[in-house]
């Protein structure tokens, strides 16, 4: 099946810092997500992504399907982006099963 | 809007009870509907699916099972519980195949 890899997998910022997830995928995709997991478990839509650049507020996305990535950027962090950052996709041969990756596990330090 | 609740939000079994978690979807009809399960570490991982009524796929054969018995209903079941089956089970709902995803709150299970 479709490997899914996520970096980095911890990253510690100062509050306002900016940083960049990167997913990397080993085949080709029906569709991507970005999801934040809260401290309480819940996994937030952040981005539905399978192709082109998206922007909210201070977070922003870029897939690029045909080199296999996609990148998800936070600017100025807040304590409250602390969490767990995952990717997920469906693979060219799948239309219901998201692959996850491992996630990002981001803290930011007030 | 659409909405997607999950309960219980925790859970404590002895090993060898009856597990049954429930899902229901509001605000859509004839959703597509997963149980995911969360082990330790942070990785998920697909365990059944359904496109319809009575319809179920499973992904990992183990010591679960699912059943819809309505449209916007999903339910994860075990007859008896092993230590294994402990994480946290996430259900979650799409207009279709090959859409955008979304997540009830979890439930978290621990099994003693």
């Amino acid at each position: 099946g479709i490997q899914v890899e996520q970096s980095p997998p911890d990253l510690i910022l100062q509050e306002g810092a900016n940083s960049t997830l990167r997913c990397n995928f080993s085949d080709s995709v029906n569709n991507l997500q970005w999801f934040h997991q809260n401290p309480w478990g819940q996994l937030i839509n952040l981005f539905y992504i399978p192709s082109g650049t998206k922007q909210n507020g201070r977070l922003s996305a870029t897939t690029v399907a045909t080199e296999r990535y996609s990148l998800l950027y936070i600017s100025s962090s807040q304590t409250t982006d602390s969490g767990v950052y995952f990717c997920a996709v469906l693979d060219g041969g799948s239309n219901y099963k998201l692959t996850f990756g491992k996630g990002t596990l981001l803290t930011v330090n007030p | 809007s659409q909405t997607i609740h999950q309960w219980p939000a925790t859970l404590v079994q002895p090993v060898g009870s009856p597990l049954s978690l429930e899902c229901t979807v509001e605000g859509t009809s004839n959703p597509n509907l997963y149980w995911y399960r969360q082990a330790a570490g942070r990785g998920l991982q697909l365990l059944f699916y359904s496109v319809g009524i009575g319809q179920i796929s499973s992904e990992v054969p183990q010591n679960l099972s699912a059943s819809r018995p309505q449209d916007r209903q999903f339910i994860l079941s075990s007859k008896k519980l092993l230590l294994s089956d402990s994480g946290f089970y996430l259900c979650a709902w799409s207009r279709g195949l090959n859409t955008e995803a979304f997540f009830g709150q979890g439930t978290r299970l621990t099994v003693v």
